[in-house]
């Protein structure tokens, strides 16, 4: 099955810097959501993008989607040490479902 | 904010012992799921339930998984005879459902260890 796919990180960064994550996927979406995971803890929902937005803000959050390139960016501004955590995107391909398909996940640590 | 409630945290079991996993999702929310994630792997989709009905399924959701509502706001996953495989977080999930898709939540999740 077709799933959110992250690029691979793991980004270490200092407190202040912005830190940027990647995901793609193969097939349409009707929309991605990105999540925060703590470590052993659930998921914590962060923003929800539909497939007819480009870019979406939430406090220090922004999130991009390119339908044409089937790929989503997470950007967090002014990283705080409570920022450190895995994020995931999931993507919904179903209708009406909202059956989600999460990708590896990239791994955050923000250095106070 | 509204949120998804589970119990227990944590369990552990003994291989082949059944176990019932339960979540509270949110009130008005239509659609519940259950996803697993195996420590270190990705979130994997379970099972979605929607009017009383399981909806979909995965491969994963084999005849040894159930689930049930069995009142108006439990919703409960069970396996029937656990394998040391089923070690893993599970998370309950709840959204409002609909073709524009809304906000899954999650609960915190309940660990299983299978020993």
């Amino acid at each position: 099955s077709q799933q959110g796919e992250e690029d691979p990180q793991a980004l270490s960064i200092q407190e202040g810097e912005n830190a940027t994550m990647n995901c793609s996927y193969k097939t349409s979406i009707n929309n991605l959501q990105w999540y925060r995971q703590n470590s052993g803890r659930g998921l914590v929902h962060l923003i929800l993008i539909r497939s007819n937005e480009r870019e979406k803000h939430s406090g220090r959050l922004r999130v991009t989607l390119d339908t044409s390139k089937k790929s989503s960016s997470l950007l967090i501004t002014a990283s705080r040490a409570a920022d450190t955590a895995s994020y995931f995107c999931a993507t919904d391909h179903s209708y009406g479902n909202n059956r989600l398909a999460f990708g590896k996940g990239n791994q955050v640590v923000v250095i106070p | 904010e509204p949120e998804v409630t589970q119990t227990p945290s944590h369990q552990v079991t003994q291989m082949g012992q059944e176990v019932i996993l339960r979540c509270v999702p949110i009130s008005n929310h239509l659609y519940f799921y259950w996803y697993r994630q195996i420590l270190g792997q990705k979130v994997e989709f379970l099972v979605s339930f929607y009017n009383n009905e399981i909806s979909e399924k995965s491969e994963i959701f084999d005849d040894q998984f159930s689930v049930e509502r069995p009142d108006g706001s439990n919703f409960t996953l069970k396996i029937r005879s656990t394998k040391l495989e089923d070690s893993a977080m599970y998370f309950c999930a709840s959204g409002g459902g609909g073709f524009v898709g809304n906000t899954i939540y999650f609960g915190e999740g309940s660990w299983l260890t299978v020993v």
